[in-house]
């Protein structure tokens, strides 16, 4: 099966940085995704990793482990608009994406 | 349209009765997700169909909900005598064949209630 664990909520002050975690477990892994959901709105895409590494964007940046089933999520220079849940989902061996719970980030000016 | 449309928006009916929930995906993408969503919560997985067929329907809570992609488009999502439980928001997502950017497209949902 799969199961995907991240922090229910988190503070952060407009312009620090913040690290949201993911650990997961999976049967077959096709690569592990972030996205941004405002409230009331459809979750939009931010990240997607199948490597090991550190994928850049901008002020976001995703990792990935798959021997350690750990990814993160990195934003800098926050603002206030990045107030949001922050969603991990794995792709498994099938292409069955499985979201985790979200983790509600409340910027703090 | 450019993205996925979902139909209705908004939907409220009665405890026991049946509803349809309708999804078009982006044009050319073969991949079809349904998720359901309730405040607080992640997206929980429904159903997945590749091309025509369902690819994965484990996500489905019970017999009461079946979903339907007939031509490999349009995704119908049925709930057969609704309950209050029921009452969420309903996502659709697709995805293209190539799937390079590993990127799901969302539609904007169908919230439904249940009375």
């Amino acid at each position: 099966g799969q199961n995907i664990d991240q922090p229910t909520e988190m503070t952060a002050t407009e312009g620090a940085i913040v690290q949201i975690n993911c650990t997961y477990q999976t049967s077959g892994f096709n690569g592990l995704f972030w996205y941004q959901q405002h409230a009331g709105e459809a979750p939009t895409f931010l990240s997607y990793n199948v490597l090991d590494g550190l994928e850049e964007k901008g002020r976001f940046s995703s990792f990935l482990s798959r021997s350690k089933g750990y990814s993160y999520l990195l934003l800098k220079e926050l603002q206030m608009k990045d107030s949001a849940s922050y969603l991990c989902a794995v792709a498994g061996r099938d292409d069955k994406i499985i979201f985790g719970k979200g983790t509600r980030l409340h910027i703090l000016p | 349209g450019a993205g996925v449309s979902q139909t209705p928006s908004n939907k409220v009916t009665e405890k026991g009765k049946y509803v349809e929930l309708r999804c078009d995906p982006i044009s050319g993408h073969t991949a079809l997700y349904w998720y359901r969503q309730s405040l607080g919560q992640g997206p929980e997985f429904l159903i997945y169909f590749q091309g025509t067929g369902a690819a994965d329907d484990s996500g489905l809570p019970n017999d009461r909900f079946f979903a339907v992609r007939p031509e490999g488009s349009v995704s119908t999502l049925k709930i057969q005598r609704t309950e209050r439980g029921d009452s969420a928001v309903y996502l659709c997502a697709s995805s293209s064949p190539s799937w390079d950017t590993g990127e799901l497209f969302f539609g904007e949902g169908s919230r439904l209630t249940v009375l």
